[in-house]
């Protein structure tokens, strides 16, 4: 199976802070993969798909980038929003797995 | 709009059986592959179970494998998951998504909790 690893798995920030999530796959997954933002007792909701796709409605701070092993979803402006969790889920070969999440808190 | 609402989650024994049931709305139910993902309390996401479009092709994570069965009915547009000799690790919120690689909608879950 593939593993994912995100990094760092909770990050402290301010509003208006740019922030970085970094997700890394154990083999090559080309660009299949999505990030997912949960709030607590909510389901997740998908932001980016094939790695750098915004989804429809998702805010343009949000943006994905990578290939092959290393990816990143970056948020440009953080805003009061934005303090959830966020995964990163490989559809490469199945099993699907997700990334343990990272947890962002405000600083 | 797209509805997802998961329904027949609970307390259940060890080895005992459940039926989780997900009733779709607000989209062309049959023209979508379907998902059942989970997540242990104050865990991370499991990707538990796949369905093709038609019903005819699924996989399951190899944690549920042999134990859960995944099936739809395109006609009532719902989607079921059959948890068959439960386990206290399959204790989790069970999340009906939309989709088959990723998921772009996930209904609301419901908790499943294999206890004595």
């Amino acid at each position: 199976d593939i593993q994912m690893t995100q990094s760092p798995s909770t990050l402290s920030a301010s509003v208006g802070d740019r922030v970085t999530i970094t997700c890394r796959a154990s083999q090559s997954i080309s660009s299949w993969l999505a990030w997912y933002q949960q709030k607590p007792g909510k389901a997740p909701k998908l932001l980016i798909y094939k790695a750098s796709s915004l989804d429809s409605g998702v805010p343009s701070r949000f943006s994905g980038s990578g290939f092959g092993t290393e990816f990143t979803l970056t948020i440009s402006s953080l805003q009061p929003d934005d303090f959830a969790t966020y995964y990163c889920q490989h559809y490469n070969t199945y099993p699907w797995t997700f990334g343990q999440g990272t947890k962002v808190e405000i600083k | 709009e797209v509805q997802l609402v998961e329904s027949g989650g609970g307390l259940v024994q060890p080895g005992g059986s459940l039926r989780l049931s997900c009733a779709a709305s607000g989209f062309s139910f049959s023209s979508y592959e379907m998902t059942w993902v989970r997540q242990a309390p104050g865990k991370g996401l499991e990707w538990v179970s796949y369905i093709s479009r038609s019903g005819g092709t699924t996989y399951y994570a190899d944690s549920v494998k042999g134990r859960f069965t995944i099936s739809r009915d395109n006609a009532k547009t719902s989607l079921d998951l059959q948890m068959n000799s439960l386990r206290a690790d399959d204790t989790a919120v069970y999340y009906c998504a939309r989709g088959g690689w990723y998921f772009d909608f996930w209904g609301r879950g419901t908790l499943v909790t294999v206890s004595s």
